[in-house]
């Protein structure tokens, strides 16, 4: 089956402007999760969406805003672009509880989006 | 809050010879936990992952970690490393209920293969 899909893979956006970036999870997972990779702080939880609803979220200022439609893909959206929002974002999504073992999830990453902000 | 330490940021080792990927979590409940790999350019790919039972799981590409409760260690290990393992691996830690899935990453280790 068709793995996660991130789009685009590569974008370059000027500080103030706005970005949206889109996530497609794999067919059957309704959990899709946000995290944001740089070098100097590695990989940061953004949120997770199950089922349109936003159900945690890490710790990252409201310009940093997300959104799950019916059919599971998701959205993330940066406003106010600051130098220091560049980096690569990572979507991954889950199955449904229950499958796998015991109930937990696995992650399976998409290839993410590289956002550098001039 | 739950938490993962990987103590090396960076590791050499020589084509063919042992190799070990510390990782050490904090968390307060029996946890679940992942080792990741990442090439360049890419998404993490799931090595391996323990949930319960048998402390040695296997994983894919030869690899295999060890969960230590005592320890609060999940070590990466592989007895022959190849060229293409050059990456940066990183070790994470997720609820062990479900709920919502927030899984903790450490900071990586990168690794480098010399000839």
């Amino acid at each position: 089956k068709a793995g996660v899909t991130q789009t685009p893979r590569y974008l370059i956006k000027t500080r103030g402007q706005q970005v949206t970036l889109s996530c497609s999870p794999i067919s059957g997972h309704r959990s899709v999760s946000w995290y944001q990779q740089t070098p100097g702080q590695g990989l940061q939880f953004l949120f997770e969406y199950f089922s349109e609803t936003q159900r945690n979220k890490g710790n990252f200022p409201g310009r940093f805003s997300g959104r799950q439609f019916s059919n599971s893909r998701s959205e993330m959206n940066v406003s106010t672009l600051e130098l220091g929002d560049s980096a690569l974002y990572l979507c991954a999504s889950s199955g449904p509880l229950g499958t796998g073992t015991s109930g937990a999830n696995v992650l399976t990453f998409g290839a993410g989006s590289r956002l550098t902000v001039l | 809050a739950q938490s993962v330490t990987q103590p090396d940021i960076h590791i050499t080792v020589s084509e063919g010879a042992s190799l070990e990927l510390r990782c050490n979590y904090s968390y307060g409940a029996t946890p679940y936990l992942f080792w990741y790999v990442q090439s360049p350019g890419q998404g993490l790919q799931l090595l391996l992952k323990y949930f319960s039972g048998d402390t040695l799981v296997q994983g894919i590409k030869g690899f295999e970690a060890e969960f230590k409760r005592s320890q609060s260690s999940f070590n990466l290990r592989k007895p022959s490393v190849h060229w293409s393992d050059a990456a940066e691996y990183f070790c994470a830690v997720g609820p062990h209920s479900g709920g919502y899935q927030k899984v903790t990453f450490g900071t990586g280790t990168k690794l480098q293969v010399i000839p």
